[in-house]
């Protein structure tokens, strides 16, 4: 079975500190992926990666960065949080299924 | 741009009943995939079904079964014998054979009444 896994299931962060989410999975997968999930939004991909050092923006990328030093582990940061990141966080790997992460709830305050 | 839509952010279903939860999408390309993930509530999202959009059998997983219309752009997910179980989050998903990204609809909250 893969396995996708997320540093921290709950999160709560104080507005202008930096967060590092991290995502790992076992699979060996080029493509990693995080996204955030909103209610009525759906998920909106904000970085993916398709091999180690590698990434590209996905369609909200905005106050976020990556880094992908080794295959299996792919972090995304936010340089200084603010409250409107608020959100669910999920980490997905794969090519043609993509297998997610139990998500990280993020709060900042 | 490719774009999915749910149009009923919420139904429900009565258990052992049968349910269809309705999806289209617009794209240009005649090859793809098509996917129906499932979110049960603080749980992970796993994957329900995947069609492939060159073949044109409906793709079938034990009680869940895709209608595919791909002219009409339409994917609609099927839930027989509904359980309490299958209450969750239902998303509709696009991607492209040759391109990363997958572009997911907003999701549909599916209730089961015992």
């Amino acid at each position: 079975d893969v396995k996708v896994t997320q540093s921290s299931r709950y999160l709560v962060k104080r507005t202008g500190e930096k967060v590092f989410l991290e995502c790992v999975q076992d699979m060996d997968h080029e493509n990693m992926f995080w996204y955030r999930q909103d209610p009525g939004l759906g998920l909106r991909l904000i970085y993916f990666s398709y091999d180690v050092k590698m990434k590209e923006k996905g369609d909200i990328p905005e106050g976020y960065s990556v880094s992908r030093e080794k295959k299996e582990r792919f972090s995304l940061i936010l340089e200084s949080a603010s409250t409107n990141q608020t959100s669910m966080y999920l980490c997905a790997s794969g090519w043609d299924t993509q297998y997610f992460g139990p998500g990280t709830r993020l709060t900042v305050l | 741009a490719q774009t999915v839509t749910q149009s009923q952010p919420e139904m429900s279903v009565q258990e052992a009943e049968t349910v269809t939860l309705s999806c289209t999408y617009d794209t240009s390309e005649s090859d793809y995939y098509l996917f129906w993930y499932k979110q049960p509530p603080s749980r992970q999202m796993i994957l329900v079904i995947r069609q492939e959009a060159y073949k044109q059998q409906n793709a079938t997983e034990n009680r869940f079964s895709v209608n595919f219309q791909k002219a009409a752009k339409s994917f609609s997910l099927k839930i027989s014998d509904s359980q309490l179980g299958d209450a969750a989050m239902y998303f509709c998903a696009y991607r492209e054979t040759s391109y990363d990204k997958v572009i997911f609809g907003p999701g549909t909250s599916l209730s089961v009444i015992p």
